[in-house]
């Protein structure tokens, strides 16, 4: 069965630290990975998209790495401000397909 | 920028109501999507349309249904609400392609409540 899996469910950090949010997941055949992030009351918003010839992908002071041999993806952000606290969600899709497998998302909050 | 818009952030039916749910996008995209986001629960898809007056069944159609008359405009139908209704709609649209490295373009939701 096509799964995406998130940890941890949730997460708080201090301003200014780092974080590493992870995904697991089994979709096969793998087409690409996606992170988008959530804030409170909004619709998700693409962080970042990659291929399985892609291993590392930054946008600002996120990166995303993917490790297509063991299915694994994380998402790591750094000096993280207040406005980083939202839900992270990985999103795997499958090639041929429409279906984007959502995983249920780490809820960030970051402390002044 | 893409803009996506559902026409209610909030709406409250009556279990038995017939609701329509709009959405309208800006960038002449030819995926439309909607999903329902319950707690604990990653998105699910409920419809999909690939074109004006196409449409595929998502994970959840049961209790659903979509029109797609112009290429812009993706409505999503309940069309007997009930209480297990309740949730929050997000609508998306996309370019092109499955499988691609086209992103989605989300909407901010419409949080229906049925009393």
């Amino acid at each position: 069965k096509n799964q995406v899996e998130q940890s941890p469910q949730s997460l708080i950090i201090l301003e200014g630290k780092n974080c590493t949010l992870q995904c697991n997941y089994t979709v096969s055949p793998f087409s690409n990975l996606r992170w988008y992030k959530q804030d409170t009351g909004r619709g998700p918003v693409s962080l970042t998209i990659m291929t399985f010839s892609e291993n590392t992908k930054s946008n600002g002071r996120y990166t995303a790495t993917l490790d297509a041999d063991t299915k694994q993806s994380s998402l790591h952000i750094t000096a993280s401000q207040l406005s980083d606290s939202a839900s992270y969600i990985c999103v795997v899709t499958s090639s041929g397909t429409y279906k984007y497998i959502f995983g249920t998302g780490t809820r960030l909050k970051v402390l002044a | 920028d893409v803009k996506v818009t559902q026409s209610s952030r909030y709406l409250v039916k009556r279990t038995g109501e017939k609701v329509f749910l709009e959405c309208v996008q800006d960038m002449d995209h030819e995926n439309m999507f909607w999903y329902r986001q319950d707690p604990g629960l990653g998105l699910r898809l409920i419809y999909f349309s690939y074109d004006v007056k196409m449409k595929e069944k998502g994970d959840i159609p049961e209790g659903y249904s979509v029109s797609r008359e112009k290429k812009e405009r993706f409505s999503l139908i309940l069309e007997s609400a009930s209480t297990n209704q309740t949730s929050m709609y997000l609508c998306a649209s996309s370019r092109q392609g499955w499988g691609t490295n086209q992103p989605q373009h989300f909407g901010d939701g419409t949080r229906l409540s049925i009393l």
